[in-house]
């Protein structure tokens, strides 16, 4: 799987959007960026994924570059649930059972 | 809609004590994982099982096995307990192509 880089901590005001950078450059063209967001010491939860092109779900849109080297994560109005560590992951389709590996993460917090 | 469910929620141990979790995936999904999360560290992959067959292992130690059973549910066995084994235990539970869900988790706490 490919490797992916983001900053560690990010600060948002509620109500405004979140914009969270993830770079993936040595992504393969099989293979998928998908977000995790993991609330205190609770259980990972999916927030959406895409191949190339551009996708929006009720919690979030996701931005692929063209090149597909990097990707942000949107949360259009972000409230205070929204504060959470966001994971950033590439992987292929599962043929199979495929593992997640988590990195570090951006730890997002929304301030009042 | 129904969740992954883990049992217990919290348990606490001696060491060299041996401990069970358990993992109730949701209905129709044939995979379930298992990850470990230490204190202030991100989760780590222990294992999978696909149809009952163990699929993929990661850096689960040899005091652990795991199982899926013909119900598709889980369990972890952990002997001979570490302190360092203390740790939020998730399972995962996920369709052949679909994306993971996770339960709560298991708090485990080793003294």
């Amino acid at each position: 799987d490919a490797k992916t880089t983001q900053p560690p901590s990010m600060d948002c005001a509620e109500g405004r959007a979140a914009n969270l950078p993830c770079n993936h450059s040595t992504i393969s063209g099989n293979e998928y960026v998908y977000w995790y967001r993991q609330i205190h010491s609770q259980g990972p939860q999916y927030i959406i994924h895409g191949l190339k092109n551009n996708e929006t779900n009720e919690m979030a849109s996701l931005i692929i570059t063209e090149d597909r080297k990097s990707s942000t994560l949107i949360l259009p109005h972000a409230t205070l649930r929204d504060t959470a560590v966001y994971y950033c992951i590439v992987r292929e389709v599962p043929q199979g059972a495929q593992k997640l590996v988590f990195g570090q993460g951006t730890r997002l917090t929304i301030n009042p | 809609a129904a969740g992954v469910i883990q049992s217990p929620r919290h348990l606490i141990k001696e060491k060299r004590e041996t401990a069970t979790l358990k993992c109730y995936p949701i209905p129709r999904h044939d995979t379930v994982y298992w990850y470990q999360q230490g204190p202030g560290q991100d989760p780590q992959f222990l294992i999978s099982f696909y149809e009952k067959m163990q699929s993929d292992k990661g850096s689960i130690p040899d005091r652990f096995s795991a199982q899926q059973f013909s119900d598709y549910h889980s369990e972890l066995n952990m002997s001979s307990l570490e302190l360092g084994d203390s740790a939020l235990y998730f399972c995962a539970s996920s369709s052949r192509t679909g994306w993971q869900y996770f339960g709560p988790g298991t708090r485990l706490t080793v003294l």
